[in-house]
């Protein structure tokens, strides 16, 4: 299965700031998806990009993938305290398993 | 129905009582996933099904946890005996299965299990 590992484990912003998170994998995909978690409960899928893809936009939220390095990046600009959440990447290719990291804890402060 | 629902969304049982949960996937989706997250960490996975079969039980942690899936659509995943170190959310999730099983993932509220 392809590995998806967040980093850092946790981040503390100012609200307004910008928050970017990273994922590393092992194997080759076909895309690699970020989800986002509020208080252990279900997960919710943000956004995919592709693997012939190097960025891609959603309103606030702006994803790059390197290949090359097997690694992504999220990116939250212009935070809000809304966004405080966990956030997890999901690397998906020939397994039919998606496997997530432990996340990334986002808190943003008012 | 609308989304991925769980049942029950709170469980609290005694040491060595079995215990049943429930997940209703989005209609039509064929692939359906289980997964267990205890507090502050990530998810682990327990097991995958493509329609009805199960070609990957690899993340089962014991022989007292199993799982089916009836009429490619509600699964239960059932825990025999369980010990405290059960105690997690089990989350159920479902996708299309189509593109090669690299679609979205949807995630059901999950299932709290609290073992006294």
């Amino acid at each position: 299965s392809q590995q998806g590992e967040e980093d850092p484990q946790a981040l503390s912003i100012q609200e307004g700031e910008n928050a970017t998170m990273n994922c590393s994998y092992k194997t080759s995909i076909n895309n690699l998806q970020w989800y986002r978690q509020n208080s252990g409960r279900g997960l919710v899928h943000l956004i995919l990009i592709r693997s012939n893809e190097r960025e891609k936009h959603s309103g606030r939220l702006r994803v790059t993938l390197d290949t090359s390095k097997k690694s992504s990046s999220l990116l939250i600009t212009a935070s809000r305290a809304a966004d405080t959440a966990s956030y997890f990447c999901a690397a998906r290719g020939g397994s039919y398993i998606p496997t997530f990291g432990r996340g990334t804890s986002l808190i943003v402060h008012p | 129905g609308a989304g991925v629902s769980q049942s029950p969304s709170n469980k609290v049982t005694e040491k060595g009582k079995d215990v049943e949960l429930r997940c209703d996937p989005i209609s039509g989706h064929t692939a359906l996933y289980w997964y267990r997250q205890s507090l502050g960490q990530g998810l682990e996975f327990l097991i995958y099904f493509q329609g009805n079969s199960a070609p990957d039980k690899s993340g089962l942690p014991s022989d007292r946890f199993s799982a089916e899936r009836t009429g490619g659509s509600v699964s239960t995943l059932t825990i025999q005996r369980t010990q405290q170190e059960d105690s997690a959310v089990y989350l159920c999730a479902s996708s299309t299965g189509l593109a090669g099983g690299a679609g979205e993932l949807f995630f059901g509220e999950g299932s709290r299990l609290t073992v006294l």
